[in-house]
């Protein structure tokens, strides 16, 4: 079975600090990962997501992630954190993308504060 | 281009009473996911649908609650005889030819 493990629930950083948000996931096969925000009383909104191409992939806002499959990784991260970078993120996982069912598996969250 | 909408935004409704929550996917978009999002827990997913059929409902409880895709109009997704532990975020999410889901600003049900 699918699980994604985000490891830190609520992680603090100062603006213009490194952002660092970790994930883990299990899988049996191949996994397709996504990382997705959430403001406050919002939907979310896809900020990248991992397919079997490239291993570093680039999203919206100036995230990226590295899919690791030697430490089943996909680890968020940001050079430098905004203000406006506060949010709930999410790391999910799907076994089937674009097949018969494509559910996504979502980890319980990581609560980011930026402070000032 | 609208995204996904979800009405109404905030319900509140009584122990025993029906909660209808309604979601209309993006323009051109023919696949529907619903997640229930419980406090401080992540989405978890209920079920999937397409035009007129249920694909996978392996995420919805067993008794109480139901989901449709009509060929006209929105997807419902019904809760029956509501009890406290329904009140959570409930999430709908388009895709197009089973891709990439986009989400929609939720419904926040509250029972008292």
């Amino acid at each position: 079975a699918q699980s994604v493990t985000q490891l830190g629930s609520h992680v603090s950083v100062s603006e213009g600090a490194l952002v660092l948000l970790r994930c883990n996931y299990s899988s049996s096969v191949p996994p397709y990962l996504f990382w997705y925000v959430q403001y406050p009383n919002q939907g979310l909104q896809l900020l990248l997501k991992y397919t079997s191409a490239a291993t570093l992939v680039k999203g919206i806002n100036g995230f990226e992630a590295e899919f690791k499959k030697s430490e089943t990784s996909f680890h968020l991260t940001k050079p430098s954190a905004h203000m406006s970078d506060a949010a709930e993120y999410f790391c999910a996982v799907s076994d089937d993308y674009g097949g018969a069912t494509n559910k996504l598996i979502f980890g319980t969250g990581t609560l980011l504060a930026v402070q000032p | 281009n609208a995204g996904v909408m979800q009405n109404p935004r905030h319900l509140v409704r009584r122990r025993g009473q029906e909660a209808r929550l309604r979601c209309s996917p993006m323009k051109g978009h023919s696949h529907v996911y619903w997640y229930r999002q419980l406090p401080e827990e992540g989405l978890k997913f209920m079920v999937y649908l397409q035009k007129e059929n249920i694909i996978d409902e392996s995420g919805m409880p067993k008794e109480r609650f139901s989901a449709e895709f009509p060929k006209e109009g929105p997807s419902i997704l019904r809760i029956q005889q509501v009890v406290r532990g329904d009140s959570a975020a409930y999430f709908c999410a388009s895709s197009g030819r089973k891709e990439t889901q986009y989400f929609g600003p939720g419904t926040r049900l509250l029972v008292l």
